[in-house]
């Protein structure tokens, strides 16, 4: 599974877009992006998956460039329950061990 | 739809006493895996069950088993307890397989404690 990198923390303000970047430069070609939200003392809860280009739901989106290296999760205008581990995770259809990394703490201020 | 329910919630044990923990899946789902959570070592994949077949395994002692029954409920165990096995334990189902296409759920976790 490819490793990814992502930033340890960041802090934003309510109403606020926030962009969460995650590096992934040795991603499969079947490999698709994945992330998923934490909150303390709960289980992770996907938010978006994605392949290439642009995909938009009603919590987030994710832009991945032609490359793939890398890709961002936005979240548009982020409220204080959206506080929580942000983790992204890349892998392909040939299991089901996902590999979480780090992930990011994201800290909405009022 | 129901989601992925894990018994009991909170546990607490000694060292050397086993635990064995229950996980049901979504209704339809026919893949459950398990993950340990600690603050030190992050979320760390225990096994996956398939059909019940364990499928894949992550890389922890063979104190930790599990199984997987023929409507898909799952039990993990962990025998000889101990204090570095604190920590929340997550399952998570999906339809088929996951990793990619085919997104896992999770459960709330069970938070273990062992004294």
């Amino acid at each position: 599974l490819a490793k990814t990198t992502q930033p340890i923390s960041m802090d934003s303000y309510e109403g606020q877009e926030v962009n969460i970047t995650c590096s992934h430069n040795n991603i499969a070609t079947n490999d698709y992006i994945t992330w998923y939200q934490q909150f303390p003392s709960q289980g992770p809860r996907f938010i978006i998956q994605g392949y290439k280009t642009k995909v938009t739901n009603e919590v987030a989106s994710l832009f991945i460039p032609a490359d793939r290296k890398s890709s961002t999760l936005s979240l548009p205008r982020v409220s204080l329950s959206d506080t929580a581990v942000y983790y992204c995770l890349v892998g392909s259809n040939a299991g089901n061990m996902l590999t979480f990394g780090g992930g990011t703490r994201l800290m909405v201020k009022p | 739809k129901a989601g992925v329910t894990q018994t009991p919630r909170y546990l607490i044990k000694t060292r050397g006493q086993q635990v064995t923990l229950s996980c049901s899946p979504i209704s339809g789902h026919r893949s459950v895996s398990w993950y340990q959570q600690t603050p030190g070592q992050g979320l760390q994949f225990l096994f996956e069950y398939f059909s019940e077949t364990q499928r894949n395994k992550g890389n922890f002692p063979g104190r930790f088993s599990g199984r997987q029954f023929s409507n898909s409920r799952s039990e993990m165990n962990v025998s000889t307890l101990e204090l570095g096995d604190s920590a929340l334990y997550l399952c998570a189902s999906s339809l088929i397989l996951a990793g990619s296409t085919d997104t896992q759920y999770f459960g709330p976790g069970t938070r273990l404690t062992v004294l």
